[in-house]
């Protein structure tokens, strides 16, 4: 069974680095086609992609965010990472890791969320 | 502005049947992406419910259906019960992956 473990700070400054971490479990994320994905969730509203590292090492941004963004991953340690540099309020949200086996979708496992707070 | 468009909300009594809609262009569901819905409940994470338009993951009951027809969607509830009460959303590709606004479901 796969799953998907979430660690890192909720808490941010304004202009800050938000990083995160996702802990695959029974599964490599350097095998078999998929897509590993992070997702965020501003508390009350939708859902916004915010970009995956494919099993290769290819990773692909959200156009509105890639200047700040990049993902990563350890596949010694089988996680895959998010960093998003100088946070402002607007990137408040609750982040997920997920995975999807199919570019276009169909996020079939996800990690716990992890909400973040920006204030001074 | 989400790219999917929902109802804010629907409801309905136990026992009966409701519909979600999601409404795409053709940048999307017309250029016939696929949708896929999921199920959140409140402090969860979302649950994936239908993928690739109208297929159940194992586990999920055969009372969710789905269905895609040209620029929208839709996903069915038959025989609702208390604990079907979520926030769903669909989810397509436009370039990107792409969420409807959520549609809160109340049962009655």
């Amino acid at each position: 069974q796969v799953q998907l473990r979430q660690s890192g700070p909720g808490l941010l400054k304004p202009s800050e680095t938000l990083s995160l971490t996702c802990t695959v479990s029974g599964a490599s994320i350097n095998i078999g086609g998929y897509y590993w994905t992070w997702i965020r969730q501003v508390p009350g509203k939708g859902l916004e992609w915010i970009g995956y590292i494919f099993y290769n090492g290819r990773a692909s941004y959200n156009p509105s965010l890639t200047s700040r963004l990049n993902i990563s991953r350890d596949t010694s340690k089988n996680q895959f990472s998010l960093t998003l540099t100088s946070v402002t309020g607007a990137d408040a949200a609750v982040y997920y890791c997920a995975r999807n086996y199919d570019v276009f979708g169909g996020l079939d496992v996800w990690g716990q969320g992890t909400t973040v707070t920006v204030s001074s | 502005q989400s790219v999917l468009t929902q109802p804010p909300s629907v409801s309905g009594a136990p026992g009966q049947r409701v519909t979600i809609s999601c409404t795409g262009s053709s940048s999307n569901l017309g250029a016939d992406y696929d949708v896929h819905w999921y199920q959140q409940v409140p402090g969860a994470a979302p649950k994936l419910l239908i993928h690739h338009n109208t297929h159940r993951p194992s586990g999920v009951p055969d009372r969710f259906s789905g269905s895609k027809s040209g620029t929208s969607a839709s996903l069915t509830i038959t025989g609702l019960q208390a604990d079907d009460e979520a926030d769903y959303y669909c989810q397509s590709f436009d370039n990107r992956l792409v969420f409807g606004g959520g549609t809160k479901l109340t049962v009655l």
